[in-house]
């Protein structure tokens, strides 16, 4: 069976320090990949999603860029933080093949900036 | 351009009450709806979707939802909540064409199941 794992769960940096957040898919072949933010009482705001190894694509212009070196592994980053960075973060995932699949989510990462 | 909106933010009930949340979409050909659950401390999970065929789907726990086209509406229903309902739920439109659709996302609306 499939599964996903999104690490770490909770992560707190200073502002400007740098970030990664790794999602990997187990189970399944070149599936589509998906980053969100989610924010209380705003639901989930998709901000990079990716069919397959290297091809990425921007939702929303923001100081977070995203990356997939290998085909089951999506990675969130920054060079330099900022306080509204904080937030909730999940990865996603869904069958490549067939967009209108479900997507399956991980258990996200609570990242605090101070 | 594409929305998903839900039109309940927070919703309390007793148990054993009926429960009914809408969500209605803005697009104009075919569409993928899901219903969401994300429980607390707890990741999303699917509760249930309709892609085609019967417009009334059944999903786990005892959730169904009702997609009525000439509305835009696919509203989830349960006839008795019980505590473990307690949630927030999120509806959801995969819309487009080609292998780029995305999900549409509602904001989602709190349940809170008082026992």
């Amino acid at each position: 069976s499939q599964t996903i794992h999104q690490w770490p769960a909770t992560l707190v940096q200073p502002v400007g320090s740098p970030l990664s957040l790794e999602c990997t898919v187990e189970g399944t072949s070149n599936p589509n990949l998906y980053w969100y933010r989610q924010a209380a009482g705003r639901g989930l705001q998709l901000l990079f999603y990716s069919v397959g190894i290297g091809q990425i694509s921007s939702e929303v212009p923001q100081n977070l860029s995203a990356s997939r070196p290998q085909d089951r592994q999506f990675i969130l980053s920054s060079k330099k933080l900022l306080l509204s960075d904080s937030g909730f973060y999940l990865c996603a995932w869904s069958v490549g093949a067939r967009s209108n699949q479900p997507q399956h989510f991980g258990d996200g990462t609570r990242l605090s900036i101070l | 351009a594409q929305s998903v909106s839900q039109h309940n933010h927070h919703v309390i009930l007793s148990e054993a009450a009926s429960l009914e949340l809408g969500c209605n979409y803005s697009y104009g050909g075919t569409v993928n709806l899901f219903w969401y659950v994300q429980y607390p401390g707890q990741h999303l999970q699917l509760l249930l979707k309709y892609f085609s065929g019967d417009p009334l789907v059944k999903g786990i726990k005892g959730f169904e939802a009702e997609f009525i086209k000439s509305k835009f509406s696919f509203n989830l229903r349960k006839p008795s909540v019980q505590w473990s309902d307690t949630a927030e739920y999120f509806c959801a439109v995969n819309a487009g064409a080609g292998n780029n659709r995305k999900l549409i996302w509602g904001l989602g609306t709190s349940l809170a199941v008082n026992p």
